[in-house]
Order: structure tokens, then sequence, then C-alpha cells
């Protein structure tokens, strides 16, 4: 089964409108990490977002917010007021905590390509 | 965020040559660096995970003898692609942490090198 699975291959949205990204998550393990990241044409992989397992709220970061709904296993990004540069693939990601270790393995979605249309 | 640098950006090399591809952490001491690789339009799957001063390790059907991975010091990681062929060509980019054991720290990536195998 997909750690990681995202629904969307692509979405489009109008500038200056909000979008949301879907990605849910199958894991066991009680301590874990979701991330979402940004790929560009340009291939570079942009950190946008983090959530963590034990977090009690959800996590926000500019104009992006992450909709933490951990019974549900989803983690979708919340992208309000759509600009241009958005325009882009997004990764979610997932990192699974095993007992203090330094495993940091990330597992990644198959990713949404975002159009902002003008 | 912290600063990856990953050199070079694109590469073309021919059939049965060596590549060899840097990964610097500039301003941070990284523990822990990831190696991926990304066909077009698919997401990053993991190839390695090197901490310094000791064997990568190398994540299931990857070729260790061909994708020669070396952290030799704490702000520097080598992916070399072997004998290249032409079903080697990839987007390759990596990523690098610090910290030891779990902790939210999110992995910055490198902007990628773009191989192209003739």
């Amino acid at each position: 089964a997909q750690k990681i699975t995202q629904t969307q291959p692509g979405m489009f949205v109008q500038e200056k409108e909000a979008v949301t990204l879907d990605c849910t998550y199958d894991t066991s393990d009680p301590s874990y990490g979701l991330f979402w990241y940004k790929q560009p044409s340009s291939g570079e992989m942009i950190f946008l977002i983090y959530q963590g397992s034990y977090d009690q709220q959800n996590a926000t970061e500019g104009r992006y917010s992450l909709n933490f709904q951990k019974a549900r296993k989803s983690a979708n990004l919340v992208i309000s007021a759509s600009q241009l540069g958005d325009s882009a693939m997004y990764f979610c990601a997932m990192r699974e905590g095993s007992s203090g270790g330094s495993n940091y393995k990330l597992t990644f979605g198959k990713g949404t390509l975002l159009t902002v249309n003008p | 965020g912290a600063v990856v640098s990953q050199h070079p950006s694109r590469v073309i090399c021919k059939s049965g040559t060596s590549v060899k591809i840097e990964c610097r952490s500039l301003d941070f001491q990284a523990t822990t660096m990831f190696w991926y690789r990304q066909f077009p339009k698919k997401s990053l799957m993991l190839m390695a995970t090197s901490n310094e001063g000791s064997k990568a390790t190398y994540e299931q059907g990857v070729e260790k003898d061909k994708f020669l991975i070396n952290h030799a010091s704490l702000t520097l990681s080598t992916l070399t692609v072997t004998s290249a062929h032409p079903e080697d060509s990839s987007f390759y980019i990596c990523s690098a942490r610090w910290g030891q054991g779990y902790a939210n720290t999110e992995a910055f990536f490198g902007q990628g090198t773009r191989l192209t195998v003739v």
C-alpha cells in the first residue's frame, strides 16, 4: 500500500483564490511528521510546511496552512490568495519515527501539478 | 532555511564514463545526507542515506557499485554514477539535515542535477 497518496494529478485555480491540495497517509507509527514541498520547473525542492503527529494545532506558514485530520490520516495543504508564482508541482511527504534513532527517510507522494490562472 | 548547494546543475556525459555530483551544506553541519532520483513527472525515490564517516545505506534495488556515495565530511557528500548508461539519465537531488535521533527538522534540498547520458 502506498504510504502517501495524492489523488489530484493536476489542479487549476484562479489567481487570488484559495486552493486545497489533498494528501492522505498510511502509517502505524504513532510518531511521524508530514511535510509539503514545492517543486517549480527549475527542479529545486522548496520546503513549505511541517506538521508533527503530536502537534495539537494545524501548522501555518504565511499563505500556507496544513489541514491536519489525524483520525482520517489526511494532511491537506491549503494555499490562500494564490499567486501566479505558485504554479508548480507540490509534494506531500512523510517521515516515520522509530524509537528515537537517526532514521529520517522521507516518503513522497506522486505530486500534484498546480496551475494558477490569471 | 539552511542552504544546500548541489553541483553541477546539469551534466551531459558519454556512455561508459563516470560522473560525480557534489552536495554541500553551506551553513550547517549535515550529519545525514540523502540522495534521491526523480524521473520526469514522477516522485522522488530515495536511493541512499549517508551518515558522515560511515558507509551509505542503500535502498532496495539500488546498485551500490553503480552509485557510489561518499560522505567524507560534515559538509560534503558525493554521488558518483559509474559507467553511466542512457538509462541512468535522470534528475538527481540531494538533501541534508543536522542533528541526531528523532528531531523535527526538515531536510533541506539541493538544486538538483540533471544527468543526460548520451
